[in-house]
């Protein structure tokens, strides 16, 4: 079964900082990985896709790199602002089918 | 907005209510999906439904009972619930449910709460 793993739970900074959120996946066998944003009480918004032959993907601020051998993702935020406080999540997107398997998340405070 | 609306936003209800969450897709996608967000707990899946029919129940309990009328509605009818059952459910959808490429998007999300 897959598990996916995200570490800090929750992380506080001050505005301006670089910063790196970490996402681990026990099983390899990936179609993709996606990070999420969720601001508190609301949905989510999709942020990057990687697909499994990728190793990183930009937007903007937002960097996210995988390693698909060591099970290991990573979103990179440079010059962090007071609106990326947010839950960040990230999820495995299963070979065998639609299941997309989530993180518990990695809670964002930007402090101005 | 991501294209996939959720009403109502917010739900109280009772053990013993009867009521129905739904959600609407203006994105032309052919799949959709019943997530369920509690506190301090991963997203969970529920249920995907391809081209209106279902092709995963995640061992959800038959007191949450799942319709797809066509691929752009889905509904989620709750009878019976439990205290436990209280808490965000995520509609989400998708251009197809195989493939390569197909990122989910998701709708703002029902906060239900059974008392």
């Amino acid at each position: 079964k897959q598990e996916v793993t995200q570490i800090p739970a929750a992380l506080s900074v001050p505005e301006g900082e670089n910063l790196v959120l970490n996402c681990s996946f026990t099983d390899s066998a990936i179609y993709n990985l996606q990070w999420f944003r969720q601001d508190p009480g609301k949905g989510l918004t999709s942020l990057l896709l990687i697909q499994s032959s990728q190793r990183e993907q930009t937007s903007g601020r937002l960097n996210a790199s995988l390693d698909k051998s060591s099970g290991r993702s990573t979103l990179y935020i440079a010059a962090s602002q007071p609106g990326d406080s947010a839950t960040y999540l990230c999820a495995v997107r299963e070979a065998s089918g639609s299941r997309l398997t989530f993180g518990e998340g990695t809670q964002l405070t930007v402090n101005p | 907005e991501t294209g996939v609306t959720q009403t109502p936003r917010h739900l109280v209800m009772g053990m013993t209510n009867k009521k129905s969450l739904k959600c609407e897709q203006h994105l032309g996608h052919n799949a959709m999906y019943w997530y369920k967000q509690s506190a301090k707990k991963p997203l969970e899946l529920m249920f995907v439904y391809s081209l209106e029919e279902r092709v995963e129940n995640n061992s959800v309990p038959s007191r949450f009972s799942p319709e797809c009328p066509n691929s752009s509605h889905l509904f989620l009818h709750l009878h019976t619930l439990q205290p436990e059952d209280s808490a965000l459910y995520l509609c989400a959808s998708s251009p197809g449910t195989s493939g390569f490429y197909y990122e989910q998007y998701f709708g703002p999300g029902t906060r239900l709460t059974v008392t």
